[in-house]
């Protein structure tokens, strides 16, 4: 079992609708969460991180946790051509070493 | 400067040829970190230094990878006799402490290694 799942995708969304991620991830004992966006070619861009079960809000991006069911996700409200691009879950394995998923990528049709 | 950054951005190598990437971290970061993407792959862990040392280099893949960094500043991966599947794209990170307790690692443009 790998230690961050993610589907990947593509996620293809209508501009203006809510891109919905799921994660979920093997190790009960991660604490910190976090959402990359990695467009084509380019590095990893940190977009929102979560540390308590519940929500986090920022901006148009919305993370979910839930511990009990090991389970992170990102909506992405009102989509933008511009949120294409491939959104990476990565969990902590330590303090300083992030287990990341394959990625899913999301693609916003004008 | 004013991100992290690697070079060369690409590479081309004839399998077992050694080969040198480097990376400069963002100014006074300590914490840096070298991460190896493949084609549909997520981020491999590699090997993580604060300041000089390295006190994990549980994800190095073989003996034929190693890494310093000297001056708590550039690191240096180097690849011998490199094999295709080394073939990635070499990400290198940096922070200022350790990423997880809130520190933002902030991710270079990458290395893209195609050995050949």
């Amino acid at each position: 079992q790998k230690e961050v799942e993610q589907n990947s995708g593509p996620l293809s969304v209508p501009e203006g609708a809510i891109a919905s991620l799921n994660c979920t991830y093997s190790d009960r004992g991660s604490q910190s969460f976090f959402w990359y966006r990695q467009y084509s070619g380019k590095s990893p861009e940190l977009i929102m991180f979560i540390y308590s079960n519940g929500d986090k809000e920022d901006g148009r991006f919305t993370a979910q946790l839930n511990k009990a069911s090991q389970y992170v996700s990102l909506l992405i409200r009102d989509s933008q051509p511009s949120d294409s691009a491939t959104y990476l879950c990565a969990v902590n394995q330590n303090d300083y070493k992030l287990s990341f998923g394959a990625g899913t990528t999301v693609t916003v049709r004008a | 400067g004013a991100g992290v950054s690697q070079s060369p951005s690409n590479k081309v190598t004839e399998k077992g040829k050694d080969v040198e990437l480097r990376c400069d971290p963002i100014s006074g970061h300590t914490a840096l970190y070298w991460y190896r993407q493949s084609l549909g792959q997520g981020l491999e862990f590699l090997i993580y230094f604060q300041g000089n040392s390295a006190p994990d280099k549980s994800g190095l893949p073989s003996d034929r990878f190693s890494a310093e960094r000297t001056g708590g500043s550039v690191s240096t991966l180097t690849i011998q006799r490199t094999q295709q599947e080394d073939s990635a794209v070499y990400l290198c990170a940096s922070s200022l402490a350790p990423g997880n307790s809130g520190n933002t690692i902030y991710f270079g443009e990458g290395s893209w290694l195609t050995v050949v």
